[in-house]
């Protein structure tokens, strides 16, 4: 069975204070693995679709990165309206479904 | 602006109630999916439909039903066979199963 695994459940980080977001993955073969931003009340915002170890994707202060079973969001020098909740997905090639994780809360603290 | 509109954003319904919740899409979109997220869980698909007048059920469909009787519209029935109906109802769309899915804003449901 597929399963997405995030870690940690919350992360509290200062103004500026770099860190990294986890995703661990078993999905047996993955097709791809998605990132999502979501703010409360609110629907997830695509960030990131990752498709082979090794591929890294950037967008202002955030970069995605995947290795064979795990994928990371790295956040550098965060801003207080990074806070939101980050989600991560996989899909295989045997269906249409995504797994998503339990998600990410990170709160930047000005 | 393409998206995807949900509708009512705050719903409430007495027990026993079936209630249907809206979903509207202008993407293009030929796939749309139903979750439910609730505290502490990943979001949970319910149903799927990559055509219109064809659907499949999720990993939770029991209490719930759907139609896709149009490309841009997929609504739900909480029916009153589910027995937890409260929670954060999203809906979503893609062009294919690779693609990213693009959410609506969700209706959040409340049963008393």
């Amino acid at each position: 069975e597929d399963q997405v695994t995030q870690s940690p459940e919350a992360l509290r980080l200062q103004e500026g204070e770099s860190s990294s977001l986890n995703c661990s993955y078993t999905v047996s073969g993955l097709r791809g693995l998605f990132w999502y931003r979501q703010d409360p009340g609110k629907g997830p915002e695509f960030l990131f679709t990752l498709y082979s170890a090794g591929e890294e994707k950037e967008k202002e202060r955030l970069k995605a990165t995947l290795t064979k079973k795990e994928s990371f969001l790295h956040i550098t020098a965060p801003k207080p309206e990074d806070s939101a909740t980050y989600l991560c997905a996989g899909t295989n090639f045997g269906n249409e479904k995504l797994t998503f994780g339990t998600g990410t809360r990170l709160t930047i603290i000005p | 602006d393409g998206g995807i509109t949900q509708s009512p954003k705050y719903l409430f319904r007495k027990e026993g109630q079936n209630v249907t919740l809206s979903c509207e899409q202008n993407l293009n979109h030929d796939a749309m999916y139903w979750y439910r997220q609730d505290p502490g869980q990943g979001l949970r698909l319910i149903y799927y439909s990559q055509i219109v007048n064809d659907f499949q059920k999720g990993d939770i469909a029991e209490g719930y039903s759907v139609s896709r009787e149009k490309k841009e519209s997929f609504p739900l029935t909480v029916t009153s066979a589910q027995k937890n109906p409260t929670a954060f109802y999203l809906c979503a769309s893609n062009r294919d199963g690779a693609s990213p899915l693009h959410f609506g804003n969700g209706t959040r449901l409340t049963v008393t």
